[in-house]
């Protein structure tokens, strides 16, 4: 089992506010990094899929960055608004088991208007 | 993105019954898809990988007898929970595999499943 961490596991900002999360990995074997975001009663979305170290992707206000040396990613959500309340997920997926995807607990983020 | 339906999204059984939850993919063809349970406060956790036109394979600690999966065609597969007891009372959910071959291979997922087993 891989050990993907993810933090804060709860953040509650203001509309307005920048803010970002942090999702860590083993670097050994490492194939992609993913991005979900999960509201409630929904499916999780898939947002970024990253593959080599130095990535930075963008999505609107939503931007991620990967460091597959040292293991983390980090997502950032660029003045937050309500809708973007949801909680993200990251996975990590390994060279040696293709397609399977290993889950952090996920950041659950609350925007105030 | 790709639409995955799964259903039903919320069910109630007596235990020892059988319950089914489907899982398809609405817009691609699905080789391979995935079935997941989540506790609470916990992560996502894999269960089995489903092949179509062959056996699931599950992940350690996971009864095959009682998780049943078929991936009978390239759009559905299903996910049997037989005898369920009170234990199996769970959130399930599954994704559809679609590869790119760049790398960017991706899961979408289905709205999952919660099962209360009385």
């Amino acid at each position: 089992i891989l050990n993907v961490e993810q933090s804060p596991q709860s953040l509650h900002v203001q509309e307005g506010d920048s803010t970002n999360f942090t999702c860590s990995f083993p670097s050994s074997n490492f194939y992609a990094l993913h991005w979900y975001r999960w509201e409630t009663a929904k499916s999780p979305e898939a947002l970024f899929v990253m593959t080599l170290n130095g990535d930075e992707k963008k999505k609107g206000r939503i931007s991620a960055t990967l460091n597959t040396k040292e293991g983390y990613s980090y997502l950032y959500i660029k003045g937050s608004q309500p809708e973007d309340s949801a909680t993200y997920l990251c996975a990590s997926a390994q060279s040696s088991t293709l397609g399977r995807l290993y889950f952090g607990r996920g950041t659950q983020l609350t925007v105030w208007p | 993105g790709a639409v995955v339906s799964q259903h039903p999204s919320r069910v109630i059984c007596k235990s020892g019954t059988s319950v089914k939850i489907e899982c398809r993919s609405l817009d691609f063809q699905a080789t391979t898809m995935f079935w997941y349970r989540q506790f609470p406060k916990k992560s996502l956790m894999l269960m089995a990988t489903s092949n179509e036109g062959s056996k699931a394979t599950y992940e350690q600690g996971v009864e095959k007898d009682k998780f049943l999966i078929n991936h009978a065609s390239l759009t559905l597969s299903t996910l049997t929970v037989t005898s369920a007891h009170p234990e199996d009372s769970s959130f399930y959910i599954c994704s559809a595999f679609r590869t790119s071959g760049d790398g960017t291979d991706t899961q979408y997922f289905g709205p999952g499943t919660r099962l209360t087993v009385l």
